[in-house]
């Protein structure tokens, strides 16, 4: 079965600093898709990045940036320049196999990151 | 801007009303839309895959006399919560995809959150 662990339940960290959000995932399939949501205290999801399994490079959006190492099966967020409205909620998550073909989402637990100034 | 709708945001009734939350896709059509529900600080869980034009697909454990879905249009899916009691206070907050891409984005609503008093 698929799975999405994201391990950090909260991480802190310094206004203009970088951060790393941990995600790591389980599957047996060969092409997959993975996906980095924002969820502020308001409640919206916001689309940050996605990563598909054939790219060969890193995905960037911006200030955002996915460290994609496959063989780990690991595809961690990296925000740099922290910014005090990046604080939220943050979810991983991961295409579900072509089944049904709904492509359905597996979403981690979530990191809560709190930017200090 | 937003490309999907959800509505009304908040919601406070009494136990034993049915609720009516309906999600929009603003300027695409979906065949599919993803409903989710998501407990204080935890992930989300998806609910069921709602198909324009056919049955929804639920997920195992989630009651289909409890949450009907309706897909009448390729624009709008409602989810009504059927006489509701406080354990169904829950944020539920619907997606869709854009295209059929599955290595595009979900595309979230803004929520509702549901209380039953």
């Amino acid at each position: 079965a698929q799975k999405i662990t994201q391990t950090q339940p909260g991480m802190f960290v310094q206004e203009k600093e970088a951060v790393t959000l941990d995600c790591t995932y389980d599957t047996s399939d060969q092409s997959y898709g993975l996906f980095w949501y924002k969820q502020p205290s308001s409640g919206e999801m916001i689309f940050l990045i996605y990563q598909g399994s054939y790219d060969e490079q890193n995905a960037t959006e911006g200030r955002y940036s996915l460290n994609f190492q496959k063989a780990r099966k690991s595809a961690n967020l990296v925000i740099s320049a922290s910014q005090l409205g990046d604080s939220a909620m943050y979810f991983c998550a991961m295409r579900e196999s072509f089944s049904g073909g709904y492509n359905k989402l597996i979403f981690g637990a979530g990191t809560r990151l709190a930017v200090h100034p | 801007g937003a490309v999907v709708s959800q509505h009304p945001s908040r919601v406070i009734c009494k136990s034993g009303t049915s609720v009516k939350i309906e999600c929009r896709s603003l300027d695409f059509q979906a065949t599919t839309m993803f409903w989710y529900r998501q407990f204080p600080k935890q992930s989300l869980m998806l609910m069921a895959t709602s198909n324009e034009g056919s049955k929804a697909t639920y997920e195992q454990g989630v009651e289909k006399d409890k949450f009907l879905i309706n897909h009448a249009s390729l624009t709008l899916s409602t989810l009504t919560v059927t006489s509701a009691h406080p354990e169904d206070s829950s944020f539920y907050i619907c997606s869709a995809r854009k295209t059929s891409d599955m290595n595009q984005p979900q595309h979230f609503g803004d929520g509702t959150r549901l209380s039953i008093l």
